[in-house]
């Protein structure tokens, strides 16, 4: 079964900050890769997703990753940290070629932002 | 296109009591999942329909719980009895498969469940 690590459970950083989340895989075969947001109250929604052979993903929100199969990483940052970008992030893997559409997720990363 | 709609958004109930949770799928989308969100899980999946088949339900905690799809546009989540264990939030999501792996789940707004 897949599995993704996100390390740090709670990311806090000032406005204007570069934000960095940071998402492990663990399968042999590279996956795909997701990264989804919570905003309080609300349910996940799609950040971006990392499908193709173009490494860095750019998102919305001003947000990107990008997938380093030497390190089986998908690290989401932000150059510069808004207080709206406050939420939860999640990572995703899902298996290449499956017809399931099961997605695999971390445990979550709280990203707090200071003014 | 109006998203995953989930109902009810809040219920609050009495442990022993049956709860049944509600979920429209988005229109077209022939895959549809169940979650649970807590503070010391995160986010489990329950279980999960391709074409209102079950598929995989092996993260359904226990018999009490049972989720069913009887046509391609409603999937009920029943929990029968409800325990103050249960309490947590429950998210419905669903995807239009066909992406070999690369189909984006929309997640509906969630129902928060409290067990007295």
């Amino acid at each position: 079964a897949q599995s993704v690590t996100q390390l740090g459970s709670h990311v806090s950083v000032s406005e204007g900050a570069l934000v960095l989340l940071r998402c492990n895989y663990s399968s042999s075969v590279p996956p795909y890769l997701f990264w989804y947001v919570q905003y309080p109250n609300q349910g996940l929604q799609l950040l971006l997703k990392y499908t193709s052979a173009a490494t860095l993903v750019k998102g919305i929100n001003g947000f990107e990753a990008e997938f380093k199969k030497s390190e089986t990483s998908f690290h989401l940052t932000k150059p510069s940290a808004h207080m709206s970008d406050a939420a939860e992030y999640y990572c995703a893997v899902s298996d290449r070629g499956s017809t399931l559409g099961r997605l695999y997720f971390g445990r979550g990363t709280q990203l707090t932002v200071w003014p | 296109d109006a998203g995953v709609i989930q109902s009810p958004r809040h219920e609050v109930t009495e442990m022993g009591q049956e709860v049944t949770l509600r979920c429209k799928p988005i229109s077209g989308h022939n895959s549809l999942f169940w979650y649970r969100q807590t503070m010391m899980r995160g986010l489990e999946l329950l279980i999960y329909f391709n074409n209102n088949v079950p598929i995989d339900d092996s993260g359904m905690p226990e018999d009490r719980f049972s989720a069913k799809m009887p046509n391609a546009s409603f999937s009920t989540l029943k929990i029968q009895p409800s325990e103050p264990r249960d309490s947590a939030v429950y998210f419905c999501a669903s995807s239009l498969l066909g992406g070999l792996g690369t189909d984006t789940q929309y997640f509906g707004p969630g129902t928060r469940l409290t067990v007295l």
